[in-house]
């Protein structure tokens, strides 16, 4: 069973377009993440919900908009595709201020061509 | 501006040795080190992790040392397996924010 699950894992997609991730955690956290790996193999953070409310936004691009329907989901959505964003995005979650783990999905490898 | 910095950016070792891997930061307010371990097409999975109260963490053959005066924490392996091959991640907390900040990895290549 699945802790943290993202869909889809992979995505090619042309420039322009627009797409979206999905996370899901079943762990009963109330912290969710979205980490970008990019061709450098850098984690990056790029934001982080809090029971639905937005915490963190590390200067990512207005393209980028993340949703949180409630505090178990946390999607990524991604307009007007460049060839930069081609990356792996990682969807992450944990009981924040507590210090403890962060729990990983499986990462979704985005591909603009 | 890299917070958490892993300066060697791949480690051989022969199975059965010791695996030393290296990490460093600079603020001051981090206050939890975790280390992590990812293998290709997979998420980083939690390996150790290490207060800022304490200076060493033991898990079976995963031991951490932090050094706060050097700002330096290692991850120390023994014996090292095959199997341990991947790429580890430092990562830092500071208690009362939501912010894991990464090191940049080291992969990790443990030969049979």
């Amino acid at each position: 069973d699945t802790a943290v699950s993202q869909t889809p894992k992979y995505l090619v997609t042309q420039m322009g377009n627009d797409k979206s991730i999905k996370c899901e955690q079943n762990l009963g956290h109330d912290t969710m993440y979205w980490y970008k790996q990019d061709s450098k193999k850098f984690l990056k953070i790029m934001f982080s919900y809090n029971n639905k409310e937005l915490i963190i936004n590390e200067t990512v691009p207005n393209r980028f908009s993340p949703k949180s329907p409630d505090k178990a989901h946390l999607n990524l959505h991604i307009n007007s595709l460049e060839l930069g964003d081609s990356a792996v995005y990682f969807c992450a979650s944990s009981q924040a201020r507590i210090t403890g783990e962060l729990f990983f999905g499986e990462g979704s490898r985005l591909t603009v061509l | 501006d890299q917070q958490v910095k892993q300066n060697s950016p791949s480690l051989s070792v022969q199975e059965g040795r010791i695996s030393i891997l290296n990490c460093d930061y600079t603020n001051s307010m981090f206050d939890y080190f975790l280390w992590y371990k990812k293998y290709p097409a997979e998420g980083p999975t939690f390996l150790i992790s290490i207060s800022s109260i304490k200076d060493k963490n033991e898990d079976g053959r995963f031991t951490v040392f932090l050094n706060k005066s050097a700002k330096h924490l290692s991850l120390h392996i023994v014996p090292s397996q095959p199997g341990d091959s991947a790429v580890y991640f430092c990562a830092a907390f500071t208690s009362g924010t939501y912010k894991y900040i990464f090191g940049t990895g080291t992969r990790l290549k443990v030969l049979a």
